[in-house]
């Protein structure tokens, strides 16, 4: 299994919804990351769990709030988003966080806060 | 703070022809990662390199690591229809994160 899966495919939230984004990679992986990825532009880096544990955050806002349950998975807690959070949220994972990091990314949530 | 810059940032091309496009960077890199992106999905690895003068092919897909380790060199041979998409550079900084280019966006012209 060499692959990054997310779900949901798409969602559309109001401003005041609660809902979560997921990653899940069987791959032994032990780095796992969230990014954000605006139309026409490269992804941007949020957050970075290494084995379980948050490593980095990008000084992201409050309302977006990671999890890493188990090393195979990965959520992304939403709540009181702004309609310029809409964008492509990817989840990607690597071996580690470290050299030789390739990272493999999911197919992405496509993200509308109305 | 670091920054790729990637050329260019689109190219028209006719079926069968040969597409180049590159990377640069004022700062060294240690490992250059090339990606394709096609549109609502997420960034596929195309090629990885991880020595300075290494040249790597994955079927019609050539990557160059520049010997000054500060640029990286994508050709695609005799392009096909699915080659088109998003391309991007990207490589890790010494905190082990991806720094990415703006992305070459490959169009089939008709």
């Amino acid at each position: 299994d060499t692959e990054v899966t997310q779900t949901p495919k798409h969602l559309v939230m109001g401003m005041t919804n609660k809902k979560s984004l997921k990653c899940e990679q069987h791959m032994g992986h032990r780095a796992m990351y969230w990014y954000k990825q605006k139309a026409k532009k490269p992804p941007e880096l949020m957050f970075v769990y290494s084995y379980e544990k948050l490593s980095i955050n990008e000084s992201v806002p409050s309302r977006f709030s990671p999890e890493c349950p188990n090393s195979s998975l990965l959520n992304l807690h939403l709540h009181a988003l702004q309609p310029e959070d809409s964008a492509l949220y990817l989840c990607a994972s690597s071996l580690w966080q470290g050299v030789h990091n390739e990272q493999f990314f999911g197919p992405g949530t496509r993200l509308t806060v109305l | 703070g670091q920054q790729l810059n990637q050329s260019p940032q689109s190219m028209f091309i006719q079926e069968g022809e040969d597409v180049s496009m590159n990377c640069t960077s004022s700062s060294i890199f240690n490992t250059w990662l090339w990606y394709k992106q096609d549109p609502g999905e997420g960034p596929v690895l195309l090629i990885a390199l991880y020595k300075a003068g290494e040249l790597t092919s994955n079927g019609r897909l050539t990557a160059q690591f520049g010997i000054t380790r500060k640029d990286s060199f994508l050709n695609i041979s005799a392009s096909i229809p699915s080659d088109v998409g998003i391309y991007f550079c990207a490589a890790l900084d010494s905190n082990y994160q991806l720094i990415w280019g703006a992305g070459t966006k490959l169009i089939i012209k008709p």
